[in-house]
């Protein structure tokens, strides 16, 4: 079954030093991978996702992923943390049973929280 | 355009009841997707449908069902409320099969369900 793990609850991270938030996974096939963040009393907004290709992949509000097949590892960074980037970070895994076929629902880590100390 | 909608925001019901919470997908997407996140559990995996179809399910019980509706709204009914089912329930919508190809999930503001 497809699963990912991230394995801190919390990372705390004084304001414009470097934000990493830790993610693992485990799919059969080629996996599709995904980062959320979801801010107070809101949904999800989506981030970055792997699906193909280069190995560092960059999204939305200067973050950026670094995707490893041999350590089976989907980090999320940021290289200088903002306060507003307090938040709780999901990352999500789909089995990549080709676009087009087999399961397309996502599952998600617990989330971890972000807190950035001004 | 308009995002994923979800209704009620809030809803309160006591034990034993039953709820319905509802669904408005982005224009065009097809698939609906629904999640529970409950304190400290993270996003559990609920429903997921297509084109009116129920297409996979999570580990949940029987008295959670729900269904698609001809333009693709969807609703989900929760029987027999228990204390433990209260949480933020999150729809997201995308378009198809081929929707995490192109860019996740849009996700809903959530319903938060209280069970009293």
């Amino acid at each position: 079954a497809q699963s990912v793990a991230q394995p801190e609850d919390q990372v705390n991270v004084a304001e414009g030093n470097p934000l990493t938030v830790k993610c693992t996974y485990s799919v059969s096939g080629n996996p599709y991978l995904f980062w959320y963040v979801q801010y107070p009393n809101r949904g999800l907004q989506f981030l970055l996702k792997y699906i193909t290709g280069d190995n560092l992949v960059k999204g939305s509000y200067g973050f950026e992923a670094e995707f490893n097949k041999s350590q089976t590892s989907f980090h999320l960074k940021k290289p200088s943390a903002l306060v507003s980037d307090s938040a709780l970070y999901f990352c999500a895994v789909r089995d990549g049973g080709g676009p087009f076929y087999g399961n397309n629902r996502l599952a998600f880590g617990k989330g971890n929280q972000v807190v950035v100390i001004p | 355009e308009a995002g994923v909608t979800q209704s009620p925001t809030h809803l309160i019901k006591t034990r034993g009841q039953q709820a319905t919470l509802r669904c408005s997908p982005i224009s065009g997407h097809t698939s609906v997707y629904w999640y529970q996140q409950a304190l400290g559990l993270g996003l559990q995996f609920l429903l997921w449908y297509d084109e009116g179809e129920e297409r996979n399910r999570g580990n949940f019980p029987p008295r959670f069902s729900g269904r698609q509706f001809p333009n693709y709204s969807s609703e989900l009914n929760v029987n027999a409320l228990e204390l433990e089912d209260s949480a933020l329930y999150l729809c997201a919508s995308s378009s198809g099969f081929s929707g995490t190809r192109i860019g996740g999930y849009t996700f809903g503001s959530g319903t938060r369900l209280t069970v009293v």
